[in-house]
């Protein structure tokens, strides 16, 4: 079984700061992780995934996570926000090559204050 | 032409009457899902296919049932609506190698 907790339903930063969006996952095998966004109105589009190779991956946007083993963490980060960062963002695990179904966490509403 | 695409985008429905949900894809792709989002809840998996004669259901699959026509296709039936089937609702595909490609969604309203 697998399971995803997004930590913070809604995040609020100021432009030009620091974004941090937490995952914390739990998993039977080795996980493959994923962070996908969705704008207002629009589906879902995958920002980066990790699957076992390096644990620092960058995704499109300037986004960025790393792949804590020991903290079961897979962090979002981007290190100034833009306004057009506003979005809601989803964590989610499969179980590798395995079923390969995924796994959302609930999603973090981020604001981007002017 | 979308990779994934769904209809209708929209749909209201009166409780009780039966509504499918269209899912058509050009990826080529086997494995073809149908989840469904709820706000502050994250999408959950409806029901899953893997190929034509392999369907499964998800975490939540009751009220719900679907049909693999083909490979390309993959619909979304409700038997019965009722107020609280009443989400966004997301078609999807994979490989191991491409990931998943989404649907743009169908916003489906119960009343």
């Amino acid at each position: 079984a697998q399971s995803v907790t997004q930590l913070g339903s809604h995040v609020s930063v100021s432009e030009g700061a620091l974004v941090l969006l937490r995952c914390n996952y739990s998993s039977s095998v080795p996980p493959y992780l994923f962070w996908y966004v969705q704008y207002p109105n629009q589906g879902l589009q995958l920002l980066l995934k990790y699957t076992s190779a390096a644990t620092l991956v960058k995704g499109i946007n300037g986004f960025e996570a790393e792949f804590k083993k020991s903290e079961t963490s897979f962090h979002l980060t981007k290190p100034s926000a833009h306004m057009s960062d506003a979005a809601e963002y989803f964590c989610a695990v499969s179980d590798g090559a395995g079923s390969y179904q995924l796994t959302f966490g609930k999603g973090t509403k981020l604001s981007v204050i002017p | 032409d979308a990779d994934v695409t769904q209809t209708p985008r929209n749909r209201i429905t009166k409780t009780g009457k039966r509504i499918m949900l269209e899912c058509s894809q050009t990826k080529g792709h086997d494995r073809m899902y149908w989840y469904r989002q709820d706000p502050g809840l994250g999408l959950r998996l409806i029901y899953y296919s893997f190929d034509v004669k392999d369907i499964n259901k998800g975490e939540i699959s009751d009220g719900y049932s679907v049909s693999r026509q083909a490979q390309a296709k993959f619909s979304l039936s409700l038997e019965s609506a009722i107020p609280n089937q009443t989400a966004l609702y997301f078609c999807a595909t994979s490989t191991y190698r491409e990931g998943y490609t989404f649907g743009s969604g169908t916003r489906l309203t119960v009343v």
